[in-house]
């Protein structure tokens, strides 16, 4: 099945600077890449994802790149605020699969005033 | 308003005395599915539905137990839960297969605590 690596399993960050978060899949059929914020206590909510077809998006501060050939995806944060801090997860899984998304360990990210 | 509702919030319980959580959502969405959250492993998916009557074993189903009688409810049920069940789940639903790319929507999650 699929395997989703993702790292780093913490980041820090002064607030204004970028944050990058990485990850990894194995099943090249893999075709859908949605990434997850986690506010602690709270239920992952989707911020960006990204399908196969496509390299890049990008939704205000927030964007996600795609490489197939590499089977690898990241999240990028510019700007980033104090209200970033959370544990971003990342996903992957195949378009019109019954099976679920397979997600990463998740990043702990502080952003630092 | 869309909602997927799971109960209970918080339990703390003994080992060996059956539960269930309960979920149910308000948007007639046939996929529905259960996720366990450890810290450094992720949200791991338990069972799935596709529909009344229709389910399968996600990453780590052992010890757990699933059914889908009405379309809205797919309840988790722990026959002897054991400490090494303790964790944080999240029922999920969305219209179509979740691998389809279709909006999901997470329960707020129900912390458990198996002594």
């Amino acid at each position: 099945g699929e395997n989703v690596e993702q790292h780093p399993s913490t980041l820090s960050v002064q607030e204004g600077d970028s944050a990058v978060i990485k990850c990894t899949y194995s099943d090249s059929a893999s075709n859908y890449f949605p990434w997850y914020k986690q506010e602690l206590g709270k239920r992952p909510q989707l911020i960006i994802d990204i399908r196969s077809n496509v390299g890049e998006k990008k939704d205000q501060r927030i964007a996600v790149t795609l490489n197939k050939t590499a089977k690898h995806f990241s999240l990028h944060i510019t700007e980033t605020q104090p209200e970033d801090s959370a544990v971003y997860f990342c996903a992957a899984s195949i378009r019109g699969s019954a099976r679920q998304l397979t997600f990463g360990s998740g990043t702990q990210l502080t952003v630092l005033p | 308003e869309a909602q997927v509702t799971q109960n209970p919030r918080y339990l703390i319980t003994v080992t060996g005395k059956k539960l269930t959580v309960t979920c149910s959502q308000n948007m007639n969405h046939e996929y529905m599915s259960w996720y366990r959250q450890d810290p450094g492993l992720g949200l791991r998916q338990i069972y799935y539905s596709m529909n009344v009557e229709v389910t399968d074993k996600g990453d780590v189903p052992e010890g757990y137990k699933v059914s889908r009688k009405e379309k809205r409810n797919f309840p988790l049920i722990l026959e002897s839960p054991s400490p090494n069940q303790t964790s944080l789940y999240f029922c999920a639903s969305s219209p179509l297969p979740q691998g389809a790319g279709n909006t999901i929507y997470f329960g707020e999650g129900s912390w458990l605590t198996v002594v």
